[in-house]
């Protein structure tokens, strides 16, 4: 199976923040990477596919980037709603594996 | 609107069966993948399995292969995730979702609809 290695694991930061999460994996996976975002008792969501193309209602503050085996999620601007969890996932091989998570937490 | 709506939760005992649901609507049932994700208790996401509807061709997660059974009726547009003896370990939060296979050049297979999440606990 493919691991896939989050960071950092949690992270606090401020409203109008500029923040990055990390994303690698175990070989390489080309472009096949997604990222999701999850709120306490709710349904995990999805914001970018394919390691850069926004989502369809996805607002634009938040970019993907990265190929093979690194990847990352920034969200510039932080707003109130954008404190969740955010979890990486790979689609180059079955099993789709998820990255451990990184828990975004207000300062 | 495209949607996908599992059933209820479930308390269960140990050594019991189960078999939860997801029902699509609002697109063409037979023509995604519907996979399935566990969350156990303040745990991340494990991607469990998938199926395709059309012809209920099913891949598991080698951790998974013999303790869930994946499988849909696409006459209901009904996927389903079944245990034939629940353990403890299987209390967690189960969500379906679809698998989205990508926009243009982009190949995806990311999950972009989901449903709500069935919580099943079990206990002795």
């Amino acid at each position: 199976d493919i691991q896939m290695t989050q960071a950092p694991s949690s992270l606090s930061a401020s409203v109008g923040d500029r923040v990055t999460i990390t994303c690698r994996a175990s070989q390489i996976i080309n472009s096949y990477l997604n990222w999701y975002q999850q709120k306490p008792g709710m349904a995990p969501k999805l914001l970018i596919y394919a390691a850069s193309n926004l989502q369809s209602g996805v607002p634009s503050r938040f970019t993907g980037s990265g190929s093979d085996t690194d990847f990352t999620l920034t969200i510039t601007f932080l707003q109130p709603e954008d404190f969740a969890s955010y979890y990486c996932q790979q689609t180059y091989n079955t099993p789709y594996t998820f990255g451990q998570g990184t828990k975004l937490e207000i300062k | 609107e495209v949607q996908l709506v599992q059933s209820g939760a479930e308390v269960k005992k140990t050594g019991e069966s189960l078999k939860i649901s997801c029902k699509g609507s609002g697109y063409s049932f037979t023509s995604y993948w519907i996979g399935w994700v566990r969350q156990m208790p303040g745990k991340g996401l494990e991607w469990m399995g998938i199926i395709y509807p059309g012809d209920s061709d099913t891949r598991y997660n080698p951790s998974f292969r013999g303790q869930v059974t994946i499988s849909a009726d696409k006459s209901i547009n009904t996927a389903y995730l079944q245990w034939s003896s629940l353990k403890a370990l299987d209390t967690a939060i189960y969500y379906c979702a679809r698998q989205f296979p990508g926009s243009g050049d982009y190949v995806s297979n990311a999950f972009d609809v989901w449903g709500q999440g069935t919580l099943v606990t079990v206990s002795s």
